[in-house]
């Protein structure tokens, strides 16, 4: 069964910082992994999907690798906002194409 | 792009009784549709796969006879909780899956408080 493990489970930055969200996962037999931002009480937003086969996914300031090998990915946000506060998650998609999610990672961008 | 919406958003109801979730896709065709269910501070885990025609997939330790799914058209899929108990209040959120690639367009989520 896949796991994921989404490090740190919490995140608290200055506005204008630059950070790295991680994901771990264990079964590198994926078909794509996503990265999520979630509000409070709201559903998912979708940032970024990176297929088995790409490296890596860019959007304004986000950008997403994969490592399928190493059974990795990393979410980087550049130049924080305080907007950019919410809970990350990042899932990944086998078989079946039903996503596993990790936990999250809280963000806090303090002004 | 693509859009899935869920009806109700928030629903409260009293302890015994059954409440019907929606998830429809707007502007696709969702040949497969999954169900979630998160819990407070908890990540989602995905409850039941539901494909258009057929008896849907439920993952284990989820109750089939107390979470019904229906997926009567490519558009629309229901979540029905039967003889809802307090302990079944949770955020459940939908998923559709387009034909055409891998990627999941989540609902907006439906809150379910059992009293």
């Amino acid at each position: 069964k896949q796991e994921v493990t989404q490090i740190p489970a919490a995140l608290s930055v200055p506005e204008g910082e630059n950070l790295v969200l991680n994901c771990s996962f264990t079964d590198s037999a994926i078909y794509n992994l996503q990265w999520f931002r979630q509000d409070p009480g709201k559903g998912l937003t979708s940032l970024l999907l990176i297929q088995s086969s790409q490296r890596e996914q860019t959007s304004g300031r986000l950008n997403a690798s994969l490592d399928k090998s190493s059974g990795r990915s990393t979410l980087y946000i550049a130049a924080s906002q305080p907007g950019d506060s919410a809970t990350y998650l990042c899932a990944v998609g086998n078989s079946g194409y039903a996503l596993n999610f990790g936990k999250g990672t809280s963000l806090l961008v303090t002004p | 792009g693509a859009v899935v919406s869920q009806h109700p958003s928030w629903v409260i109801c009293k302890s015994g009784t059954s409440v019907k979730i929606e998830c429809r896709s707007l502007d696709f065709q969702a040949t497969t549709m999954f169900w979630y269910r998160q819990f407070p501070k908890q990540s989602l885990m995905l409850m039941a796969t539901s494909n258009e025609g057929s008896k849907a997939t439920y993952e284990q330790g989820v109750e089939k006879d107390k979470f019904l799914i229906n997926h009567a058209s490519l558009t629309l899929s229901t979540l029905t909780v039967t003889s809802a108990h307090p302990e079944d209040s949770s955020f459940y959120i939908c998923s559709a899956r387009s034909g055409y690639t891998y990627e999941q367009y989540f609902g907006p989520g439906t809150r379910l408080t059992v009293t």
